[in-house]
């Protein structure tokens, strides 16, 4: 089945520490995006990328980082600079990016603070 | 920047009932999208919506694209236990980023 997997499910960060979500596709779809998830609180962005080795910062890009070395994979580092890190991470991807085309979102990472 | 607003907040209904939700913005869309997200994992589509006045329906699930193009509703009818679950709306104009709504949480009660 095509679709988008995360891992992993359930992650924790300890004090100072880099951490690296994964998201792969296998939908064959050029734009990928990461958002962050409060409890209450809608989707924001953090990073998108409309093609391999292109990526932008979106509306909270502040102590995250990101790569597209593939078209498969879209990989979220939340850094030791993010203070406030635990939240519910979505990775989606579409098939154009600034398109009218739905996103399709994998099954989150949620990040959590030991 | 766009924002939604999605009302109600959260609603809880009896198992049976039909339930109605909305999505308001104060700048146009070309699209609009409806999502459902269970307790725990992403969001699923539910619906897409292309056309200004456009209705469209996926089995128990109604969706209106408002005239306007500043709104956008959903109607599910006769709700089951399964219904439960968070739904978000998604605005989206062309060129420009997807802006979702805060979402709307709905409880079935036996």
């Amino acid at each position: 089945d095509g679709g988008i997997t995360q891992s992993p499910k359930y992650l924790f960060r300890k004090e100072g520490q880099n951490v690296t979500l994964s998201c792969e596709q296998n939908l064959n779809h050029d734009a990928m995006y990461w958002y962050r998830q409060d409890p209450g609180q809608g989707l924001r962005l953090i990073y998108y990328s409309q093609i391999v080795n292109d990526f932008q910062k979106g509306d909270i890009a502040e102590g995250y980082s990101v790569s597209r070395e593939k078209k498969e994979s879209f990989p979220l580092t939340v850094t030791s600079a993010q203070k406030n890190p635990t939240a519910f991470y979505l990775c989606a991807s579409s098939m154009q990016l600034h398109s009218n085309q739905p996103q399709h979102f994998g099954d989150g990472t949620r990040l959590s603070i030991l | 920047g766009q924002q939604l607003n999605q009302s109600p907040q959260s609603m809880f209904i009896q198992e049976g009932e039909d339930v109605s939700m909305n999505c308001t913005s104060s700048s146009i869309f070309n699209t609009w999208l409806w999502y459902k997200q269970d307790p725990g994992e992403g969001p699923v589509l539910l619906i897409a919506l292309y056309k200004a006045g456009e209705l469209t329906s996926n089995g128990r699930l109604t969706a209106q694209f408002g005239i306007t193009r500043k709104d956008s509703f959903l109607n599910i009818s006769a709700s089951i236990p399964s219904d439960v679950g968070i739904y978000f709306c998604a605005g989206v104009l062309y060129g420009q980023n997807f802006v979702f709504g805060p979402g709307t949480r709905l409880s079935v009660l036996p």
